[in-house]
């Protein structure tokens, strides 16, 4: 089944810097790639999203990048601002009947001022 | 309205109890999923439901039965309850199965065992 890895486990960064974090899939098949934001004590929360027909997407401060030839994607937030900090998770969907989203392990995101 | 609700929100137990957690949801969705979030936050599918048929069953001990009344309702019956059941239970729903489509989660259980 899918398995997808995600690094690094946590991620320091002063207020305004960029922050790239990176996830690789193992099933070639996979067509679907959210990412999710967690903050304490809340649930998941979609921030982004990409599906296997495209290579890039952006909103505002946040942007996907899809990679499918290496199976991985990536998360870049530029500007980060302090209320950035949260848990993300990239995740997979495999591309097969009666399949869910098989995440990651998450990353921890700390913006300091 | 909250799209997908799950009560109750915390569950204290001891070892040996059966407790559910209900699911609902209000956004027309053909398919919910249960995902346990352990303490180090990964998230594991557990379950998966579509127009109340069982689609995934994953590697999850037999004490735990997911029912789904009607397509709106997930809930997760839980048996003879362990230590290692502590964690942080959450919901989801999609509008069509296998294309992640509005992937939705609840506001999660957090359930502890003593």
């Amino acid at each position: 089944g899918e398995n997808v890895e995600q690094h690094p486990s946590t991620l320091s960064v002063q207020e305004g810097d960029s922050a790239v974090i990176k996830c690789t899939y193992s099933d070639s098949a996979s067509n679907y790639f959210p990412w999710y934001k967690q903050e304490l004590g809340k649930r998941p929360q979609l921030i982004i999203d990409i599906r296997s027909n495209v290579g890039e997407k952006k909103d505002q401060r946040i942007a996907v990048t899809l990679n499918k030839t290496a199976k991985h994607f990536s998360l870049h937030i530029t500007e980060t601002q302090p209320e950035d900090s949260a848990v993300y998770f990239c995740a997979a969907l495999p591309n097969q009947a009666g399949t869910a989203l098989i995440f990651g392990k998450g990353t921890t995101l700390s913006v300091s001022s | 309205d909250t799209a997908v609700s799950q009560t109750p929100k915390y569950l204290v137990t001891q070892m040996g109890n059966d407790k559910s957690i209900k699911c609902e949801q209000n956004l027309g969705h053909d398919t919910m999923y249960w995902y346990k979030q352990d303490s180090k936050k990964f998230l594991k599918i557990m379950f998966s439901y579509n127009n109340k048929e069982l689609i995934i069953n994953e590697t999850v001990p037999n004490r735990f039965s997911p029912k789904s009344p009607d397509k709106a309702h997930l809930n997760l019956h839980i048996n003879s309850l362990e230590l290692g059941d502590s964690a942080v239970y959450f919901c989801a729903s999609s509008q069509v199965l296998g294309t992640g489509y509005g992937y939705t989660f609840g506001s999660g259980t957090r359930l502890t065992v003593v």
